[in-house]
């Protein structure tokens, strides 16, 4: 099957690390460039972070940098996220997503693994 | 980095009616844009890459225009199941995407 799927959400407390993980399968992995996208409780998407498919470029969104680290390995099909110093403002639904790239599948995203920063 | 400005944030119509929500890039992204649409509980679905191209299983009454800064999307003849949040998103460098805020279709 085509498909993304994330892991390694929780409930985790305020200043604390939590690492994602991201399974891909069905298509070829290190072709593409991929992306952490997060949307808080009723709220719109969030672009997190993307890599590209050497690793030679991650770049991140403001709200995160300098706490925030993606990674990928080919070898194992899978992306991660490694947050540090979570924010109760970090609270949300972390997507894993592939990039669009040239040819199908194009729109693929996992469903999602949850994120909550509280005490 | 690009920012993109989405509009409007929240749209009533009836079943029936033509729609168009706009997208604008601070900076050109020649035909790097993609529309979403989401509904409560589920990831988004991609609908239109590339400005214009329309994804496979996609109903043909969704399309896109535009290149540069300016975007949009129509839907020509609303649906039931079109009720949702539609999202604009530049994917200029393989590396950094941006989405615009989000547009509520709501019925009226």
């Amino acid at each position: 099957d085509v498909q993304l799927v994330e892991s390694g959400g929780g409930l985790v407390q305020p200043g604390r690390s939590l690492r994602l993980s991201c399974a891909a399968s069905g298509f070829r992995f290190d072709d593409y460039a991929m992306h952490w996208v997060r949307q808080a409780p009723g709220k719109g998407l969030e672009w997190v972070s993307g890599i590209t498919w050497n690793s030679n470029n991650r770049d991140y969104a403001d709200s995160v940098k300098g706490r925030f680290t993606i990674s990928r390995d080919n070898a194992k099909n899978s992306l991660y996220l490694q947050m540090n110093s979570l924010r109760p403002e970090d609270t949300a639904l972390y997507y894993c997503a592939k990039d669009i790239g040239e040819s199908p599948p194009r729109g693929l995203w996992g469903q999602g693994t949850l994120v909550t920063v509280s005490s | 980095d690009i920012q993109m400005t989405q509009s409007p944030s929240t749209l009533s119509a009836s079943v029936g009616d033509r729609v168009t929500i706009t997208c604008r890039a601070s900076q050109s992204i020649s035909s790097w844009l993609a529309w979403y649409q989401q509904t409560p509980g589920k990831a988004p679905k991609l609908l239109i890459y590339k400005a214009s191209s329309l994804e496979s299983g996609v109903p043909s009454r969704f399309s896109g225009s535009g290149s540069g800064t300016e975007f949009t999307l129509t839907i020509s003849s609303l649906q039931p199941d079109d009720f949702a949040t539609y999202y604009c998103q530049q994917y200029n460098t393989y590396s950094t995407w941006t989405f615009g805020q989000g547009t509520k279709v709501e019925i009226k």
